[in-house]
């Protein structure tokens, strides 16, 4: 069985632009959650999809949103860019939600912005 | 102060050494993580617990809900558990989804 896969792997922006990043859960996997980690803050919960629907969503201002499909793939968007954007984007993915089962991460976008 | 907080934040052994890494929270949880992150960013989820003790190979990881602490074991070290492990944990009462992680505590096993 695949894993979770991310794209891209990696991507340089510049202040003021936006930025969609993209995430394809394990087959059979209905929720999907975004995290960011940046060496100050470590791992932050972003917002976590579930069949289409936004289920839970973190403390970060609304410049960061995201979407789920029908086939479970998931996109999240960041807006104008700001430097303290720049980190790794993590998604992962599990059957049900995020803490009834086990989630299985995917590699992280690194996302730099300049 | 942090909801979760981790130590230590480095440790280094030598291989063959029982390790502990311990995690302490300040909020009520309905669910404890155990996390173990590889150079590089692939993140590898190692352990859910909610009470008692659960066990992997070489690894243990126990809970105690009283005193909102929780630990994680390496028996037998090996250089290829040179990782961070990090620990998460979900607030009681909180939305579903809504992980709180810890900064992570950063191993070396020296061969």
């Amino acid at each position: 069985k695949a894993g979770v896969t991310q794209t891209p792997r990696y991507l340089i922006k510049t202040r003021g632009q936006q930025v969609t990043l993209s995430c394809s859960p394990i087959s059979g996997h209905r929720s999907v959650s975004w995290y960011q980690q940046t060496p100050g803050q470590g791992l932050q919960f972003l917002f976590e999809y579930f069949s289409e629907t936004q289920r839970n969503k973190g403390n970060f201002p609304g410049r960061f949103s995201g979407r789920q499909f029908s086939n479970s793939r998931s996109e999240m968007n960041v807006s104008t860019l700001e430097l303290g954007d720049s980190a790794l984007y993590l998604c992962a993915s599990s059957l049900d939600g995020a803490m009834a089962d086990t989630q299985y991460f995917g590699p992280g976008t690194r996302l730099t912005v300049l | 102060k942090n909801e979760v907080e981790q130590s230590p934040q480095n440790l280094t052994a030598q291989e063959g050494e029982f390790i502990t890494i311990n995690c302490s929270y300040s909020v009520g949880i309905s669910a404890l993580h155990w996390l173990q992150q590889h150079p590089g960013g692939g993140i590898v989820s190692l352990f859910m617990l909610s009470s008692g003790k659960k066990k992997h190979g070489r690894l243990i990881a126990t809970i105690n809900i009283q005193e909102k602490h929780s630990s994680l074991h390496i028996t037998a070290s090996h250089p290829r558990d040179s990782a961070v492990y990090i620990c998460a944990v979900e607030n009681y009462g909180g939305s579903q989804g809504n992980l709180i992680f810890g900064k992570g505590t950063k191993l070396s096993v020296k061969p």
